[in-house]
């Protein structure tokens, strides 16, 4: 079976970092994604992760571990603008998305 | 810039009516989907098209059917809307076999 799993809600502070996990047993691997959807808009592309390692790009990053199944997103440096869902998707043996349930995040002055 | 543009933001339906969800995608991209999103569910694939005239079934094609007749166009059919279609449908678009889906803004259904 396909098994996604993140935190439904987290909180932080603007101008703090934050880091959202998320664990996965997937049929097939062929990288993940992270998109960021604010209410009631469309998802957008963040990250694209098939190697494991770290991949930084501006204050957003992601890391990816394939043998522990496990990725996560770091945010640096909030802002109140960061206050979205986040999702994580992994690209499965048949090259479709499958997503985990979203990441709320509130950004709190 | 990749477009997605979906026919509608906010529909209302009556049950047993018959839904037609419209997508269509600017940048010639071969593979399009439709998906549903339901809080705490997340993204739900009903289908997938890799080609025009091609469709395949995703995780949840239960009460669904899709047309695909021009690449740059791909369309979600309720034959007889239910109570429990109600929900957030997102088509997207992929170039390519790996790469990153481009989303359009969604329709939200309310079926009654």
């Amino acid at each position: 079976g396909q098994n996604i799993d993140q935190p439904t809600e987290m909180t932080a502070t603007e101008g703090a970092i934050v880091q959202i996990n998320c664990t996965y047993q997937t049929s097939g691997f062929n990288g993940l994604f992270w998109y960021q959807q604010h209410a009631g808009e469309a998802p957008t592309f963040l990250s694209y992760n098939v190697l494991d390692g770290l991949e930084e790009k501006g204050r957003f990053s992601s890391f990816l571990s394939r043998s522990k199944g496990y990725s996560y997103l770091l945010l640096k440096e909030l802002q109140m603008k960061d206050s979205a869902s986040y999702l994580c998707a992994v690209n499965n043996a048949g090259n479709m998305l499958t997503f985990g349930g979203g990441t709320r995040l509130m950004v709190k002055p | 810039d990749v477009k997605v543009t979906q026919s509608s933001r906010y529909l209302v339906k009556r049950t047993g009516e018959k839904v037609f969800l419209e997508c269509v995608q600017d940048m010639d991209h071969e593979n399009m989907f439709w998906y549903r999103q339901d809080p705490g569910l997340g993204l739900r694939l009903i289908y997938f098209s890799y080609d025009v005239k091609m469709k395949e079934k995703g995780d949840i094609p239960e009460g669904y059917s899709v047309s695909r007749e021009k690449k740059e166009r791909f369309s979600l059919i309720l034959e007889s809307a239910s109570t429990n279609q109600t929900s957030m449908y997102l088509c997207a678009s992929r170039q390519g076999v790996v790469g990153e889906q481009y989303f359009g803004p969604g329709t939200r259904l309310t079926v009654t």
